[in-house]
């Protein structure tokens, strides 16, 4: 079964201080790895779409990266306003019903403090 | 563009009565998801649609829980009894295409069940 894992749970960092996301996934034919954030109340907000091995995109102080098995999103000197929780979903090649859908994990909730 | 549009953002409603959600997708996606977000559970598809037409509904959790997609601009999530248990946040997408490409979401429709 398909299956994205993301780890910490949790992340308090100092404003200032760079750190790393990670998210492990087992998939049948990765067709694209993507990267959300969400703010507390509202819905998830879409950072980045990685599509093979190898491939890295930035945007801002967040950079994601893509291997064979996970993905890393690298925090480089956040602020207070990098605080939310970081969604990882999975877009699997599958067939018939499985076609389109995102597999997510629970998310990694950072809080950024000054 | 106004984005995914969902209404009601909040619902308060009491067991055993008829709930509806609703949502208006990106014009032009011809991809529409529903989600339901819980801390136990984190972010579960419930189903979705392709040019109207639902393709995977191995999430809705039971018959009590429906969906509909009239037009390619308006979809419905109807739970009828409602329960305490379906007390969630209810998310609706949207995307362009299935491969590869990003879904956004709408707001969210909070919903409690006392």
């Amino acid at each position: 079964e398909d299956q994205v894992t993301q780890s910490p749970e949790a992340l308090r960092l100092q404003e200032g201080e760079s750190s790393s996301l990670n998210c492990s996934y087992t998939v049948s034919g990765l067709r694209g790895l993507f990267w959300y954030r969400q703010d507390p109340g509202k819905g998830p907000e879409f950072l980045f779409t990685l599509y093979s091995a190898g491939e890295e995109k930035e945007k801002e102080r967040l950079k994601a990266t893509l291997t064979k098995k996970e993905s890393f999103l690298h925090i480089t000197a956040p602020k207070p306003e990098d605080s939310a929780t970081y969604l990882c979903a999975v877009q699997a090649g599958g067939r018939g019903s499985t076609l389109g859908r995102l597999y997510f994990g629970r998310g990694t909730q950072l809080t950024v403090w000054p | 563009d106004a984005g995914v549009i969902q209404s009601p953002r909040h619902e308060v409603t009491e067991m055993g009565q008829e709930v509806t959600l609703r949502c208006k997708p990106i014009s032009g996606h011809d991809y529409l998801f529903w989600y339901r977000q819980t801390m136990m559970r984190g972010l579960e598809l419930l189903i979705y649609f392709n040019n109207n037409v639902p393709i995977d509904d191995s999430g809705m959790p039971e018959d009590r829980f429906s969906a509909k997609m009239p037009n390619a601009s308006f979809s419905t999530l109807k739970i009828q009894p409602s329960e305490p248990r379906d007390s969630a946040v209810y998310f609706c997408a949207s995307s362009f295409s299935s491969f590869g490409n990003e879904q956004f979401f709408g707001p969210g429709t909070r919903l409690t069940v006392l």
